[in-house]
């Protein structure tokens, strides 16, 4: 299993910053990705970290708002640019090696405030 | 597009048997997994279906029947640590997943 570290675990920042989130996993990986949870609701993806290339992003979800890198097999970041307080969510990276279990590991979360 | 459906609550006693059921409709499907996810908690790994037919790990049971685009959850004995949230999610070969909105289980004494 991989184990996966987030920083932040959390952070209250104003309208208009930006705030970048790592994630770091222990072992090289094949797929990295990044969720948010929205307050009582489900996981939505964001996007597909690709190493060493443009993340491909889903539907309703930009680069110019998300930015995201991969420079390795074990580390991703987000950020999450010129925040409103829709942007207020639990923001999770996970890991994915397919396998004989087919598991994607989640980070513990950041979970952002904006005011 | 992609679709997922599972009810959004259930209560059960502590001892009892609970199945939570799980829907979809998506393009290239390639499985189905269950997470679990406590207030306040990173969504936690429980199963995974690739294959129709049931998959056993301890207490926890999953089924999938792609014929009918449909799983279930099985928990038995239940405890009450196993109240959370549980999430059905569809894979597709790339790996990423589309969760269900989630079935809040409250377990009762």
């Amino acid at each position: 299993s991989a184990v996966i570290s987030q920083k932040p675990s959390r952070d209250i920042c104003q309208r208009g910053t930006s705030l970048t989130i790592q994630c770091q996993v222990d072992s090289q990986v094949t797929m990295m990705f990044w969720y948010r949870q929205q307050p009582g609701q489900s996981l939505t993806l964001i996007a597909t970290a690709n190493q060493g290339s443009e993340a491909t992003y889903e539907s309703g979800f930009v680069i110019d708002k998300f930015p995201i890198s991969r420079p390795n097999l074990t580390f991703s970041t987000l950020t999450v640019s010129n925040m409103s307080p829709e942007d207020s969510s639990i923001y999770l990276c996970s890991a994915y090696d397919r396998g004989l279990t087919d598991t994607q590991y989640f980070g513990p979360g950041t979970r952002l405030t904006v005011l | 597009g992609q679709s997922l459906e599972q009810p959004s609550e259930v209560t059960a006693v502590e001892g009892a048997i609970v199945q939570i059921n799980c829907t979809y409709q998506t393009s290239g499907f390639y499985g189905l997994s269950w997470y679990q996810q406590h207030d306040g908690g990173a969504p936690t790994f429980l199963s995974y279906n690739g294959l129709d037919g049931l998959e056993e790990t301890g207490r926890f049971s999953s089924f999938l029947s792609r014929s009918d685009s449909y799983g279930y959850l099985l928990l038995q004995e239940l405890q009450m640590k196993d109240s959370a949230s549980y999430f059905c999610a569809v894979s597709s070969n790339t790996g990423k997943l589309i969760f269900g909105q989630g079935t809040t289980l409250q377990v009762k004494p």
